[in-house]
């Protein structure tokens, strides 16, 4: 079983729709969250960090539920400029600390 | 402010040939990371460093990969010999010192063929 697996993709949804992604980690050792976003070609970038309270950002919001080991990404109103994957990201504290990347959901908003 | 810088940008080479990639991470981020990222894939951990310190190798193939950053700022990424499975986008990430909890910031990458 993968560390830190992500919703299969690709996701086709229309503009203006709400669509959420989630993430599963197995380590209980996992410390901090995040989600970021990488275009086709481009660089992963920070999207948001993800606290146990949960937290919004515009039309984000990530939320963690240490109970289930998940994290989730909710992104309502999607645009055009929306499509890019999604990459779960789990920061692991085993005496030190490690990255772990999730394989990443695409998606797609459509016109 | 510039951002990570990487090169080559991309990098074609035959199997069994030596290839390396450089990496000068942003002014003040004490902590440089090496990643590779598969087709369809995120992007996988290969090394890490606290300055000029290996804290994280344990994902680097030692038998072919090696990596230094002697000063504690830029660093190489070295691959000898290639294989066709290395065939990859090898990605460089930085953060400031004591902040692995925190974002890090990435080069735009080297995307290696190995024919």
């Amino acid at each position: 079983r993968k560390e830190v697996e992500q919703d299969p993709g690709p996701f086709n949804v229309p503009e203006g729709a709400t669509v959420a992604f989630n993430c599963t980690y197995s380590n209980s050792a996992s410390q901090s969250f995040f989600w970021y976003r990488q275009d086709c070609r481009k660089e992963p970038k920070l999207l948001m960090s993800v606290y146990s309270s949960g937290n919004e950002d515009g039309r984000f919001t990530a939320q963690l539920n240490r109970a289930s080991q998940y994290i989730s990404l909710l992104i309502r109103d999607s645009k055009l400029s929306d499509s890019a994957t999604y990459l779960c990201v789990v920061i692991l504290n085993t005496g030190g600390f490690k990255t772990i990347f999730g394989a990443g959901t695409r998606l797609f908003v459509k016109a | 402010e510039a951002g990570v810088v990487q090169s080559p940008r991309y990098k074609i080479i035959e199997k069994k040939q030596p290839v390396a990639f450089w990496c000068n991470p942003i002014s003040g981020h004490n902590t440089l990371y090496w990643y590779r990222q598969n087709l369809g894939q995120g992007p996988e951990l290969l090394i890490r460093y606290e300055n000029e310190e290996a804290v994280d190798d344990s994902q680097l193939p030692k038998d072919r990969f090696s990596a230094e950053r002697l000063k504690g700022v830029d660093s190489t990424l070295k691959i000898q010999p290639a294989e066709l499975g290395d065939s990859a986008v090898y990605l460089c990430a930085s953060s400031p010192q004591g902040t692995t909890l925190y974002e890090q910031y990435f080069g735009p990458g080297t995307r290696l063929t190995v024919t």
